[in-house]
């Protein structure tokens, strides 16, 4: 069965470093999500990305992220300068479409970010 | 800004019987609802969904009720297996965005 595949599944590092998340999608799946969820907390959607553009974003998703799909198959969720209160799981999704056909968005295990 | 909540932050039920997790919402614009089941060190894993315009979806053990005069959903797990002990998260979608609003969660124990 295709499934989103995440790495690293643990990432640690030191507060103002920066780090990149990667996300394989599944292949025939055309929006992709980062979502995450700060321990004890529920999940809370990032970002998503659609037709090599970003299509919404949250207000966590500020100056210090960005996304991009480098090479077609890859989707990458990048941090400048990292906080501790970044330290959360990572979750990277992602549909067939919108709406009422597709809607379902299939989650990556995760990656642990933990800032120090 | 709680979208969908979650009242029950557990539940535990005797393997065979059923479990039913609720969830509330208050945003009329919510068009989709799914329920994914997330095990610990895992991503959600999606479980069952339903449109605005039903009322009930089953598939196998579950079954999603809405009742949107009240912005109500249920999940019903029957009959309930240790398997399904994990947490439970109810999710809402807003046709005219991208985002899923997921709930707090509900964790279910079923014990033998």
């Amino acid at each position: 069965e295709p499934e989103v595949t995440q790495t690293p599944s643990h990432q640690v590092t030191q507060m103002g470093q920066e780090v990149i998340l990667r996300c394989v999608p599944i292949s025939n799946h055309l929006y992709f999500y980062w979502y995450r969820q700060i321990l004890g907390q529920k999940v809370e959607f990032l970002v998503s990305f659609y037709n090599n553009e970003i299509s919404e974003k949250s207000e966590i998703f500020d100056d210090q992220f960005s996304v991009e799909r480098p090479d077609g198959s890859n989707f990458t969720l990048k941090i400048r300068s990292t906080k501790l209160e970044d330290s959360a799981m990572y979750f990277c999704a992602s549909s067939v479409g919108r709406g009422r056909v597709g809607t379902e968005a299939f989650f990556g295990q995760g990656t642990r970010l933990t800032v120090v | 800004d709680q979208q969908v909540k979650q009242n029950s932050p557990s539940l535990s039920v005797q393997e065979g019987r059923i479990s039913i997790l609720n969830c509330d919402y208050t945003n009329s614009m919510f068009d989709y609802f799914l329920w994914y089941k997330k095990y610990p060190a895992e991503g959600p894993t999606f479980l069952i969904s339903i449109s605005s315009i039903k009322d009930k979806n089953e598939d196998g053990r579950f079954t999603v009720f809405l009742n949107k005069s009240a912005k109500h959903l249920s999940l019903h797990i029957v009959p309930s297996q240790p398997g399904d002990s994990a947490v439970y998260f109810c999710a809402a979608r807003d046709l005219n965005t991208d985002k899923l609003i997921f709930g707090t969660g509900t964790r279910l124990q079923v014990f033998p």
